[in-house]
């Protein structure tokens, strides 16, 4: 079964700075996605980023962008200039693509941007 | 466009009393539906998921049940409700087959004393 593991529960970044999200996963497959969601204090549930694994060039979305190795499994998230909305519990996920059900989650790291 | 519904968005329940939280997609058609709990301070557990009318898969064992009586339409129940379900329930919905991204609902909170 595949695990998606998120070791770090906090985060404190300064404002502006840049902060580096660590999300490892195991899988047997060799196709499937990737996705960071973003839960503000709303709870309100947003999709930050995707990558699918058949692609070697790192997603990128404005500030956000990820690190990609597909070898090491590893997926981390890279937010610069850092900004007090960013402040929000980020989950990474990964969803198989052959399997057309459901996506795991991580357990999330608590981002603090301080002021 | 596509929106999920959630509702009630707060809810208080004693111990031993039946739940149920209704969640309504709209702007697309046959999607999977999930039902996450968010315990506080916890990350999300996905609780079911549908990916069609009367099709439910259950990944924990516990008193919740989930029906999906129609299309877009997921419920999520319980006969007699547990201190330990109290907790942020989120409901998702992906489009089926492609199933690339999840969009979650506002959720709702949920405390039973």
């Amino acid at each position: 079964a595949q695990t998606v593991t998120q070791s770090q529960p906090e985060m404190s970044v300064q404002e502006a700075e840049t902060v580096t999200l660590s999300c490892t996963y195991d899988t047997s497959e060799s196709d499937y996605y990737l996705f960071w969601y973003k839960q503000p204090p709303s709870r309100q549930m947003i999709l930050v980023i995707r990558q699918e694994a058949y692609k070697q060039q790192n997603a990128t979305e404005n500030r956000f962008s990820v690190n990609f190795q597909k070898a090491a499994k590893s997926f981390s998230l890279k937010i610069s200039d850092s900004q007090l909305g960013d402040a929000a519990m980020y989950f990474c996920a990964y969803r198989s693509a052959y399997r057309d059900d459901k996506i795991i989650f991580g357990k999330g790291t608590r981002l603090h941007i301080l002021p | 466009s596509q929106t999920i519904h959630q509702w009630p968005a707060t809810l208080v329940q004693p111990v031993g009393s039946p739940l149920s939280l209704e969640c309504t997609v709209e702007g697309t058609s046959n999607p999977n539906l999930y039902w996450y709990r968010q315990a506080a301070g916890r990350g999300l557990q996905l609780l079911f998921y549908s990916v069609g009318i009367g099709q439910i898969s259950s990944e924990v064992p516990q008193n919740l049940s989930a029906s999906r009586p129609q299309d877009r339409q997921f419920i999520l129940s319980s006969k007699k409700l547990l201190l330990s379900d109290s907790g942020f329930y989120l409901c998702a919905w992906s489009v089926h087959p492609d199933n690339n991204e999840q969009f979650f609902g506002p959720g709702t909170r949920l405390t039973v004393l």
